[in-house]
Order: C-alpha cells, then sequence, then structure tokens
C-alpha cells in the first residue's frame, strides 16, 4: 500500500523567510519515484521534481531545493527568501515503478504574505 | 511544446444534460489521465489510458465516461451527474511507466471547473 502524509496542512510566512514543507511517505516497493507538484490559485498542478528511489542526492533549482532521505522516508521540500508568488497548495506524492498512478498527500497550503 | 489544454474552463450543467470534457497534448506522451479534485482535497485518479487503451478505471459511476479518440485527444462524457460530481476535473499526459528509467511525471491540464445544477 502506498501513502503520503503532508502533516502541515497549512504555513504562512512573510516575504523573504525561508520555509520548508515535510513530506513522509509509505511504501512497500524497493523502487519508487517521488513527485512535487504545485497548484497555484488557477489551479493547474505543475510539476516541480521527480526523484528515483536510489537516488539519495539532494537537489537544488534556484530558490527551491529537496532533501530526500530514505531512512526516514521523507521528501522535503525547502523554499528559500520566499516571495508572493510561491503562495499556492503544494502537493507530494508517490508513484510506484512501472505504474502510472499517483498517490498525491493532503497538500499543504502555503501563504506567503508580503 | 509542454503544454496540455483543456476545454471548456468552466461548465454548469443540470442534472438531466449530456456534456463532454476535452483534453489534447502534444507532447507525444502515450498516456493521459482523468482526476477529479473537490476543494480542498488532493487529486483522486478517474481514468488512465495508456497507448490509447483504458487501463484503470477506479471504480468511477458509469455516468462519467472516458474516450481517446487518439493519442493526443482525450475526452470526458457527463450524463445524468449528480450535484456531488462538482468539482475541478484535470487532465494529465505522461510516458507509460514502463520501465524504471522512463520519464513518469505527469504534466496536467489547467483543468474544468464543472458546476452541476
Amino acid at each position: 500500500a502506498q501513502k503520503v502524509t503532508q502533516a502541515q496542512t497549512e504555513i504562512s510566512v512573510v516575504e523573504k523567510e525561508d520555509v520548508t514543507l515535510d513530506c513522509v511517505y509509505e511504501t512497500r516497493d524497493t523502487t519508487y519515484y517521488l513527485f512535487w507538484y504545485k497548484q497555484p490559485p488557477s489551479g493547474e498542478l505543475v510539476f516541480l521534481i521527480r526523484r528515483n528511489s536510489f537516488d539519495e542526492q539532494n537537489e537544488i533549482s534556484g530558490r527551491y531545493s529537496w532533501n530526500f532521505q530514505k531512512s526516514t522516508s521523507s521528501f522535503n521540500f525547502t523554499i528559500t527568501a520566499s516571495q508572493v508568488v510561491d503562495s499556492a497548495v503544494y502537493f507530494c506524492a508517490l508513484m510506484k515503478t512501472g505504474a502510472n498512478n499517483l498517490f498525491f498527500g493532503t497538500g499543504t497550503r502555503l501563504t506567503v504574505i508580503p | 511544446d509542454t503544454e496540455v489544454t483543456q476545454t471548456p474552463k468552466h461548465l454548469v450543467m443540470g442534472m438531466t444534460n449530456k456534456k463532454s470534457l476535452k483534453c489534447e497534448q502534444h507532447m507525444g506522451h502515450r498516456a493521459m489521465y482523468w482526476y477529479k479534485q473537490k476543494a480542498k482535497k488532493p487529486p483522486e485518479l478517474m481514468f488512465v489510458y495508456s497507448y490509447e487503451k483504458l487501463s484503470i478505471n477506479e471504480s468511477v459511476p458509469s455516468r462519467f465516461s472516458p474516450e481517446c479518440p487518439n493519442s493526443s485527444l482525450l475526452n470526458l462524457h457527463l450524463h445524468a451527474l449528480q450535484p456531488e460530481d462538482s468539482a475541478l476535473y484535470l487532465c494529465a499526459s505522461s510516458q507509460p511507466g514502463l520501465s524504471f528509467t522512463s520519464y513518469n511525471e505527469q504534466f496536467f491540464g489547467p483543468g474544468t471547473r464543472l458546476t452541476v445544477l
């Protein structure tokens, strides 16, 4: 069974603060993918990152960084120097290898206050 | 072109109406998806088409009928819907997850916001 937990339902930060969104997952599969998606108020889900289960290297893309730790089954997402445009709902998701269905967490609503 | 388009953006229909949602992608993806998203909830998978064949149907009521006319198009036909079917309907596409090295990220369209009266 697959399960993704995003314990933070809502987070508010002041612009330029750093913020970390937590994601914990459960799976019995030895190989799988993890994803983060952003959903702004317009509704479209925007793909941010995909991670293979065997690749535990942290990744940085501009102000975004991701910390994947297999030992704790976590895939956390940090936004550095947050901006108002970062305000959105962020979903963490899991997919087993060779499958097509994404298991989404419940999402974290991030509000960045100017 | 990394875009998935959906029409219409908004749809209001009565419970006796028949309508269709349309989705199109030109990324050469061979898997296409329909998701339903209620307010403040994550998307829920409804259907998956892989190589134009229905591969997953997540126990969706028959009042929702998917159709994949070709590899670029995906339709969702709606008939005799209930008010609780009001939601954001999202279409997505990806390469099918055939192997560990294939790319699985799904690219989503902007969605159709459906209201059933």
